[in-house]
């Protein structure tokens, strides 16, 4: 069965910190991957996903980047962290050509 | 216009009655919608799937899909304290790989 790992679970920076979060999926091979944010009491906003090894598409233009430096691993980077990151990081995945999504258990960040 | 839109709620109902969960989205293109529940502080864990127009049920949870008027809903039957969460409606358009989410309706099940 497929497992997928997210961390660290919480994370508390300081403004203008670097960031590296980390994604990695088991038990299936050439996943689509996504990473989202949801601020508190918001819904899911879609910040990058992932159709295979270097191919990253962003949705919303940030001071955040990702990279998929292997077929099963997705990382969120930043290098200055500014208040308004402060959210719930999720990242996803589904089968090429699959229709569904499933979530990682979420990494919590504060930015302060 | 939000690709995908939910009454944010609360919806308070009382144990034992029947929870109603309405979504609905602005492509007609969309193929696949989807049912997620989502308990404070934790990811969202999928509940059902529905494809094709009518109800599909399973166990409580019936889904309801309706391509013509672009609603989907979710009905939850002898809802439970356990059931108190936040519900997201999802959808996957017909240009793939991506998602769209609705903003939830927090749902609270009183004993």
């Amino acid at each position: 069965s497929q497992t997928i790992h997210q961390w660290p679970a919480t994370l508390v920076q300081p403004v203008g910190s670097p960031l590296s979060l980390e994604c990695t999926v088991e038990g299936t091979s050439n996943p689509n991957l996504y990473w989202y944010r949801q601020a508190a009491g918001r819904g899911l906003q879609l910040l990058f996903y992932s159709v295979g090894i270097g191919q990253i598409s962003s949705e919303v233009p940030q001071n955040l980047s990702a990279s998929r430096p292997q077929d099963r691993q997705f990382i969120l980077s930043s290098k200055k962290l500014l208040l308004s990151d402060s959210g719930f990081y999720l990242c996803a995945w589904s089968e090429q050509g699959g229709d569904t999504q499933y979530f990682g258990p979420g990494t919590r960040l504060t930015v302060l | 216009q939000k690709e995908v839109e939910q009454n944010s709620g609360p919806l308070s109902v009382p144990e034992g009655a029947i929870a109603s969960l309405n979504c609905t989205y602005s492509d007609r293109g969309s193929q696949s919608f989807f049912w997620y529940r989502q308990y404070s502080g934790k990811s969202p864990e999928l509940i059902m799937s529905i494809y094709s127009n009518g109800d599909k049920e399973d166990g409580r949870f019936t889904a309801q899909l309706n391509k013509a008027s672009q609603y989907v809903s979710l009905l939850i039957r002898d809802s439970q304290p356990s059931d108190s969460a936040t519900y997201l409606c999802a959808v996957n358009r017909e240009s793939f790989n991506k998602f769209y989410f609705g903003s939830g309706t927090k749902l609270n099940v009183k004993p």
